[in-house]
């Protein structure tokens, strides 16, 4: 079984640039996660989709990020313009809606300057 | 109320030995507690989970204690290698798949 794929795995862009990031969840999983880690910390859950559907939005910095799941299948995480505390890995995860667990992607680094 | 407090933020533990990890959480409604390990360059990966209606789950050498009155959890390493060098993470959920992270522990098995 084909793990979550993200790409790209790193991205350097100078502060105030806009930059994307995307996902390809496990096939048939109909629930996927954006999570941001920053170095030395656990992660935290930006936004979660269930199919095409946004359930929980509430940690998004919404001036600046958003995220889409076109037919509910691969995702885009956008943030416009990038500040320097956005430095971080963005994890992208998915999950069956009936077992819950969470297989992660390898992440993506974002490095802002 | 949703955070997760883990201790210790690192530790270092010869081959072997016992590993142990703790965790403790606010929230009373959480009813999911994993633990995730990480290596460097990868996305966390589930190790072993626990619900509440249990004090201790097994899996090989991994073991998880959950001491429900006192709101905490543990995760035991027994006969730690070298392999098992990673970052640890507990986490909690109300709804079992929106998990809050703790900070994490950075483990080193010594050969």
């Amino acid at each position: 079984e084909a793990g979550v794929a993200q790409s790209p795995r790193y991205k350097i862009i100078e502060k105030r640039q806009s930059v994307a990031f995307w996902c390809n969840p496990i096939s048939g999983h109909a629930t996927l996660y954006w999570y941001q880690q920053i170095l030395g910390q656990g992660p935290k859950l930006l936004i979660q989709f269930q199919n095409n559907g946004v359930v929980d939005d509430s940690q998004l910095p919404k001036d600046r990020f958003s995220a889409e799941r076109l037919k509910g299948v691969d995702s885009t995480l956008k943030i416009q313009p990038a500040k320097l505390e956005d430095s971080a890995v963005y994890l992208c995860a998915s999950s069956l809606i009936t077992k819950g667990e969470a297989f992660f992607g390898q992440g993506t680094r974002l490095t802002v300057v | 109320q949703q955070q997760v407090k883990q201790s210790p933020q690192s530790l270092i533990v010869q081959k072997g030995g016992i590993s142990i990890i703790n965790c403790a959480y606010e929230n009373t409604a959480f009813d999911y507690f994993p633990w995730y390990q990480q290596f460097p360059g990868k996305g966390p990966a589930l190790l072993i989970a626990i619900r509440p209606d249990v004090s201790e789950k097994k899996e090989g050498r991994f073991t998880i204690s959950f001491n429900k009155s006192a709101k905490q959890f543990s995760l035991h390493i027994m006969d730690s290698q070298p392999g098992d060098s990673a970052t640890y993470f507990c986490a909690a959920s109300k709804i079992v798949w929106r998990l809050t992270f703790g900070e994490g522990t950075q483990l080193t098995v010594n050969p």
